[in-house]
Order: structure tokens, then sequence, then C-alpha cells
């Protein structure tokens, strides 16, 4: 069965760095999702990408954060200058299309920001 | 409101019993609703779809009431593997984001 993959499984780094979680959708899917998950709490949506442009974005999603697909497979998540409150579980999620369609969720990034 | 309620729980139930899970939801307006699975730090995956005139698989029924803005999963005969939190989730506006309640965590005994 078809899976989405994320890399890395776990990224450490230092406030103010810039990290890029990346995630390889299943092959014929058109829409792409960011979704982060703080230890203890809800899964949140940031953002979602379709036709190579962001079609909705939450307020988490501020400037710091940036989404593209620069191959034509991988979808990356930049966030520039990283805050001790981006550590997170971070998610990748995808589907073929239409409003009933299931996404399928990546294993996640755990992103710690010391 | 929340966008959507859920019970965090824990539930704690023997092997073999019947639980359920409610949920509310805000939007009126919203079209797709799931039940979700989370494993301990693990991604959600999807349990079922809940359509308007309620969905069974196997020891699992879910049902949706519009009018209430109501969400149920009902888990029979519960297995020990049953054990992790169930998300109730709803397809949100024109872009399809999904919108995650808190979770309830079950926990079956031996």
């Amino acid at each position: 069965e078809p899976e989405v993959t994320q890399t890395p499984s776990h990224q450490v780094t230092q406030m103010g760095q810039e990290v890029i979680l990346r995630c390889v959708p299943i092959s014929n899917h058109l829409y792409f999702y960011w979704y982060r998950q703080i230890l203890g709490q809800k899964v949140e949506f940031l953002v979602s990408f379709y036709n190579n442009e962001i079609s909705e974005k939450s307020e988490i999603f501020d400037d710091q954060f940036s989404v593209e697909r620069p191959d034509g497979s991988n979808f990356t998540l930049k966030i520039r200058s990283t805050k001790l409150e981006d550590s997170a579980m971070y998610f990748c999620a995808t589907g073929l299309a239409g409003v009933t369609d299931t996404q399928y969720f990546g294993p996640g990034t755990r992103l710690t920001v010391l | 409101r929340k966008e959507v309620e859920q019970d965090p729980g824990p539930f704690n139930v023997p092997e073999g019993a019947t639980v359920a899970f409610n949920c509310t939801y805000s939007n009126s307006a919203s079209q797709s609703f799931f039940w979700y699975r989370q494993d301990c730090r693990k991604e959600p995956k999807l349990l079922m779809s809940v359509y308007s005139s309620g969905n069974e698989d196997g020891r699992f029924t879910a049902q949706l009431n519009r009018a209430s803005q109501y969400i149920s999963l009902l888990i029979r005969d519960s297995k020990l593997s049953d054990s992790a939190t169930y998300l109730c989730v709803v397809l949100w506006g024109a872009t399809n984001k999904l919108i995650f309640g808190t979770g309830t965590l079950l926990a079956v005994q031996p």
C-alpha cells in the first residue's frame, strides 16, 4: 500500500536556526497539507497546498513558515528562525481529490528546539 | 463553542466491553466526518468515515446526527489492541482542512 514518508524522523535544532522538513507524498495525490501536534495537545492545521500554491494557512503559519514543492515530488516545510514553541510533531498529509477524500498522514517529524 | 469537542477520557474498560465515544462540532456547513486512531507518538490513522446513514465496520459503528451536530463511535467487544486515542475529525472549508478534536483516550484492560 502506498505511504506518505517524512524525513527526518527527529530533528534537534538550536533556537533561531532554520529547519526544513521533508515529505514524499503518495504519487498520484494532488492535495498536500502540514499539521502539527504539540506534545499533549491536539493536531492543528498549518497549511494546505494545491496546484503549486498555498490554498489556505492558519494563524500559526506566520512569515517564519514557508512551503514548496521544489522538484514536483518532495513537499517541504521550512521554518526560518525556530522558536522554542515550534517544538512539536509535524505531520504531512496528502489526498487525491475531492471533498470526501481521505487524507493520508506520514509518520511525522519530531522537532525539538533547544 | 469549540470547533470539535470530545471528552478526553480516559476510558478504562475491560476486554470484551462495549464503549461509546461522543463528539460535537460547531460548523453546521461541514460535510465530511471521520474517526481517526492515534497511538502514542504516532501519526493519526483513519479508522472510518462517518456517513449520515451511519456505518459499520466490523466491531466499529459510527453515527452522525447533523441536526444536533453530533458524531459517535461505538466499539463492541473491546480488544487490548484497541487501546489508543480516538480522534473526532471534521473536514472544514473549501480547502478541505481537517479540524481535530483533542481525542479520547481508551485503555482496554485484560
